[in-house]
């Protein structure tokens, strides 16, 4: 089983709105993450978990801030967001075996307009 | 130059035809490398992994160059299904995968 679920599947919000985007795995992965995959572009890493711990945040604005509060979940609060802040919302895991086939299972994303 | 170049297409077969797309990568540290297909506001699929060997499955084949930087990915016998977009995919360092912008691919009947 390789699924990685999301919720909500889409949300619409105004720039004073606060939301939070859900993930959640039970493949026993120790690594998770959020990308942004803009109309006709690819994804691109906004945030990386390894055990529970930030481990990258690819200079991410400060109205996303992720939270991982165990190794099954995986959240992206979002507060005073931006028109062109609205994208698909990508979540991912793997296994974290630090080798060079850890392979990522994406989630089916969050379609987020922000009006 | 981008980390990772492919061919934006768009490819247009006819079913049954042979295709295969082409993707470089910058840095030659590269650890790992996949191709993903996504389709139209889905997430990506992992298609398959690639390595120095080449590796095959069903009608899909493989192939990585680390001298010339150089993946791909051929398809053979196309089906109406296959139509998507190809991602290639390189895992610089760590945890961390940059994508290629894509490759669209459309079997026609």
């Amino acid at each position: 089983d390789t699924e990685v679920t999301q919720t909500p599947k889409h949300l619409v919000m105004g720039m004073t709105n606060k939301k939070s985007l859900k993930c959640e795995q039970h493949m026993g992965h120790r690594a998770m993450y959020w990308y942004k995959q803009k109309a006709k572009k690819p994804p691109e890493l906004m945030f990386v978990y390894s055990y529970e711990k930030l481990s990258i945040n690819e200079s991410v604005p400060s109205r996303f801030s992720p939270e991982c509060p165990n190794s099954s979940l995986l959240n992206l609060h979002l507060h005073a967001l931006q028109p062109e802040d609205s994208a698909l919302y990508l979540c991912a895991s793997s296994q974290e075996r630090h080798s060079s086939t850890d392979t990522q299972y994406f989630g089916p994303g969050t379609r987020l307009t922000v009006l | 130059r981008k980390e990772v170049e492919q061919d934006p297409g768009p490819f247009n077969v006819p079913e049954g035809a042979t295709v295969a797309f082409n993707c470089t990568y910058s840095n030659s540290a590269s650890q790992s490398f996949f191709w993903y297909r996504q389709d139209c506001r889905k997430e990506p699929k992992l298609l398959m992994s690639v390595y120095s060997s080449g590796n095959e499955d069903g009608r899909f084949t493989a192939q990585l160059n680390r001298a010339s930087q150089y993946i791909s990915l051929l398809i053979r016998d196309s089906k109406l299904s296959d139509s998507a977009t190809y991602l290639c995919v390189v895992n610089m360092e760590g945890n961390k995968l940059v994508f290629g912008a894509g490759t669209i691919l459309r079997v026609k009947s």
